[in-house]
């Protein structure tokens, strides 16, 4: 599975957009990008994944470039329970593919 | 409600002791995973499984051990011969969607301490 590169925190003020990066210049063509958060203490949370087409859902949208060479996560309307360590993965979309590389993350942190 | 039950939320453990960790799942998933966490650090996957009565090792699994007996039961033991137990660990369970994507449900952790 490609590894993936993200900055290690950001801020957003609360009630604006996040946009969260991620590069993983590796990736190949039958691999997803998968987008998962972690709040402090808690198990991670599935928010989205994107295989080339932008997607989007309740939670946020996802934009891949066309290259597939990186992505944004965007949150519209960041709220403090947003705060977060956000996870980006690329991984096959084959079954047995089974171990997803979460690096360390981008800890986002919403401020009032 | 379906999900992913980990059990105890807290868990300490004496010197030479083994301690097993609970993890149930109500969502018929086949797929179950183990998966490590340092302070500060990413997720590392002890030990998977994604059928009943098989698992295989992941990148860090000496000094742990697994069973699957039950599709909605696999529960990891820490052995006194993992040296350096204390972490929060994260039991995870996964559905093969449509067109072989594959999401994971996490339960809510156990912190593991060594007294």
């Amino acid at each position: 599975d490609a590894k993936t590169t993200q900055p290690p925190s950001m801020d957003c003020a609360e009630g604006r957009a996040a946009n969260l990066p991620c590069n993983h210049s590796t990736i190949s063509g039958n691999e997803y990008v998968y987008w998962y958060r972690q709040i402090h203490s808690q198990g991670p949370q599935y928010i989205i994944h994107g295989l080339k087409n932008n997607e989007t859902n309740e939670m946020a949208s996802l934009i891949i470039t066309e290259d597939r060479k990186s992505s944004t996560l965007i949150l519209p309307h960041a709220t403090l329970r947003d705060t977060a360590v956000y996870y980006c993965i690329v991984r096959g979309g084959q079954t047995g593919a089974n171990n997803l590389f979460f690096g360390t993350g981008t800890r986002l942190t919403v401020i009032p | 409600d379906g999900g992913i039950t980990q059990s105890p939320k807290y868990l300490f453990r004496k010197e030479g002791q083994n301690v097993t960790l609970s993890c149930e799942q109500n969502l018929n998933h086949d797929a179950m995973y183990w998966y490590r966490q340092d302070p500060g650090q990413g997720l590392r996957l002890i030990y998977y499984s994604q059928i009943v009565n098989d698992f295989q090792k992941g990148d860090i699994a000496e000094g742990y051990s697994v069973s699957r007996e039950k599709k909605e039961s696999f529960p990891l033991t820490v052995t006194s011969a993992q040296k350096n137990p204390t972490a929060f660990y994260l039991c995870a369970s996964s559905i093969v969607g449509s067109r072989g994507r594959e999401k994971l449900f996490f339960g809510s952790g156990t912190q593991l301490s060594v007294l």
